[in-house]
């Protein structure tokens, strides 16, 4: 399979803890994004990178997260002192961006991050 | 500020018929826009994706119609099947490969 995929699929933590997640993104997509999704919403752009880049972050990008791609391969998402309002899903998706016109996203199947 | 809408929550049609989503945008600067279907558990798979320069596209029995002057996109499903049953969120960018930005999904049951 050579899709995104995503590790873990499912964390429960406690307030106040940190917790890091990890996306590989399809191997020759030089774009990867982490996205956001609550209940009853459509997915929240947080951030993205160009190779080992970031290009663009969202004002939901509180001081208490940080996302890192260090070689332009695979990517973490960290969240410090975890609050419940940050229990959601978190997507990632990576696009190969080539000047060809098509910028398909591919998602991978999400962390679900509980914060009890 | 949604800046996506896809008004209608829910969708029930007989299999075989025709499916119409629709969707709905307030930001003229968008210039591409993309459907994704969503099972439970899992991440949004993509289906089909328009350019701001065209106003159809199709790809099996799927069909993207966007109306740039409406600021209106739907997406036509023809014929229906039960595998169909999902909830589809439409997407727009600006500049093509930039972040997305998604409506809140309109949950699709195809009845056998």
């Amino acid at each position: 399979d050579t899709g995104v995929s995503q590790n873990p699929r499912h964390k429960i933590t406690k307030r106040g803890q940190n917790v890091t997640f990890r996306c590989d993104p399809i191997s020759e997509h030089n774009r990867l994004y982490w996205y956001r999704q609550t209940l009853g919403q459509g997915p929240e752009f947080l951030t993205y990178f160009q190779n080992e880049a970031q290009l663009e972050k969202s004002r939901l990008l509180s001081d208490r997260f940080s996302a890192e791609r260090p070689k332009g391969s695979f990517s973490t998402l960290e969240i410090q002192r975890t609050e419940q309002g940050d229990s959601a899903m978190y997507l990632c998706a990576s696009s190969l961006v080539s000047g060809q016109g098509s910028y398909e996203q591919y998602f991978g199947p999400g962390t679900r991050l509980t914060v009890t | 500020d949604q800046q996506v809408k896809q008004n209608s929550p829910s969708l029930s049609v007989q299999e075989g018929r025709i499916s119409i989503l629709n969707c709905d945008y307030t930001n003229s600067m968008f210039d591409y826009f993309l459907w994704y279907k969503k099972y439970p558990a899992e991440g949004p798979t993509f289906l089909i994706s328009i350019s701001s320069i065209k106003d159809k596209n199709e790809d099996g029995r799927f069909t993207v119609f966007l109306n740039k002057s409406a600021k209106h996109l739907s997406l036509h499903i023809v014929p229906s099947q039960p595998g169909d049953s999902a909830v589809y969120f439409c997407a727009a960018s600006e500049g093509g490969a930039n972040n997305l930005f998604f409506g809140t999904g309109t949950r699709l049951t195809v009845i056998p």
